[in-house]
């Protein structure tokens, strides 16, 4: 039982660069969400699905997309990097309301 | 706005002490917390967590007590031991909305 992982593990782009970050989850769980982890700051919520075909933005949505096609995936998109994106990337998915969310090993992503 | 808080960044405690690690919130609506732990270059584990409907929440050295007329809540681990050296987020939710808002984090250091 593999849990959440995520690909790439580190990523460097260049400004204007698109990339695709990878969340698979094994557990079946119907929920799935990404965030973000600045030095100083807390996780931010990015986007989160509560479902295939179910997407909906979290706190800080601004330059990535997503979405939802299966139950296991959950792709993050940067369409055109910018170095505010620095940042560590996390995965998290859950089976429903009112349980924890378990998390991926995170993806350290450098924008140039 | 930051409406979850910990307002420690590190905490050191000699092992077998019991550490107190502390958590403000200020939206009034959020009735579900939970605590994570995360060690370096890892995905945040899930440690405990509590409703609104409790004060207390306890699992083997694990405790949460929550104060809602305070908007605060309090993680102890009694007795601490060196594996619990790590970043501690507290991080919280309304039920029905499911999204989670998380604190800065405070680093825990365990004296051997």
């Amino acid at each position: 039982n593999a849990g959440v992982t995520q690909t790439p593990k580190f990523q460097v782009l260049k400004t204007g660069q698109s990339m695709t970050l990878q969340c698979a989850q094994d557990m079946n769980h119907e929920y799935m969400s990404w965030y973000r982890q600045d030095p100083g700051m807390g996780l931010r919520l990015i986007h989160y699905s509560v479902g295939a075909g179910i997407t909906d933005q979290g706190e800080v949505p601004n330059g990535y997309n997503v979405s939802r096609s299966t139950t296991e995936d959950f792709p993050l998109r940067l369409l055109s990097a910018a170095p505010s994106q620095t940042s560590v990337y996390f995965c998290a998915s859950k089976t429903g309301r009112g349980q924890p969310q378990h998390f991926g090993d995170g993806t350290r992503l450098s924008i140039l | 706005d930051q409406q979850v808080k910990q307002n420690s960044p590190s905490l050191s405690v000699q092992e077998g002490r019991i550490s107190i690690l502390n958590c403000d919130y200020t939206n009034s609506m959020f009735d579900y917390f939970l605590w994570y732990k995360k060690y370096p270059a890892e995905g945040p584990t899930f440690l405990i967590s509590i409703s609104s409907i409790k004060d207390k929440n306890e699992d083997g050295r694990f405790t949460v007590f929550l104060n809602k007329s305070a908007k605060h809540l309090s993680l102890h681990i009694v007795p601490s031991q060196p594996g619990d050296s790590a970043v501690y987020f507290c991080a919280a939710s309304n039920f029905g909305n499911e999204k989670l808002t998380f604190g800065t984090g405070t680093r825990l250091t365990i004296i051997p």
